[in-house]
């Protein structure tokens, strides 16, 4: 089946670092790909939709230069959390889906704390 | 505003019994119909998909959706204390790519 890859899992650093996680389709083309933030016991949360060749689409309330969010080709999408701070750490996923209407799959995600 | 609406639960059932979640979504547009199944602090892992009125099938799980009621669920049968998790019901219009999450319903099955 279709196969989406985060990396990494687990990133622990120091308040004021920029963090980039990598989301791949392996076995598909995605132009679309979404990134999701939840925090612990809460819902998923729509941060924004990656698309392949332009700007991404930010939800309400998600700052566009605090999350930068790459997509430069069919099969990467990247989140960069510019100066993190610790009410950054959160379990960021990513998911793509090979067609719309299509089921979207997950990443594994990947757990980022600020320290 | 779209919505998909779940009880948040937590839904408790005895191992070897019937587990049914529900969903109700708001945009009778939606056509795409989804269940996922996320254990805790793990992302979430599609279960079933269903686009048509009716039942659909698949080992323990069958998904019902009912377009006239809005309604959307998830039945699984001989339920395992592995099926512990939280169910995640999402939805999606025509030609959407973007999914619209409830907030999960967590069951928990009692050996």
């Amino acid at each position: 089946g279709a196969v989406v890859s985060q990396h990494p899992s687990w990133v622990i650093c120091k308040s004021g670092t920029s963090v980039k996680i990598e989301c791949r389709s392996l076995d598909f083309q995605a132009t679309t790909m979404f990134w999701y933030r939840q925090f612990p016991k809460q819902s998923l949360m729509l941060m924004a939709t990656s698309n392949e060749g332009s700007k991404a689409t930010y939800e309400q309330g998600v700052e566009k230069d605090k999350f930068l969010i790459n997509h430069a080709s069919l099969t990467l999408s990247t989140l960069t959390v510019t100066s993190a701070h610790p009410e950054d750490s959160s379990f960021y996923i990513c998911s793509a889906s090979f067609q719309d209407n299509q089921p979207q799959h997950f990443g594994d995600g990947t757990r980022l704390s600020i320290l | 505003q779209k919505e998909v609406e779940q009880n948040s639960g937590p839904l408790s059932v005895p191992e070897g019994a019937i587990a049914s979640l529900n969903c109700t979504y708001s945009d009778r547009g939606s056509q795409s119909f989804f269940w996922y199944r996320q254990y805790s602090g793990k992302s979430p892992e599609l279960i079933m998909f269903i686009y048509s009125n009716g039942d659909k099938e698949d080992g323990r799980f069958t998904a019902q959706l009912n377009k006239a009621s809005q309604y959307v669920s998830l039945l699984i049968r001989d339920s395992q204390p592995s099926d512990s998790a939280t169910y995640l019901c999402a939805v999606n219009g025509a030609g959407s790519y973007q999914l619209t999450f409830g907030k999960g319903t967590k069951l928990s099955v009692i050996p």
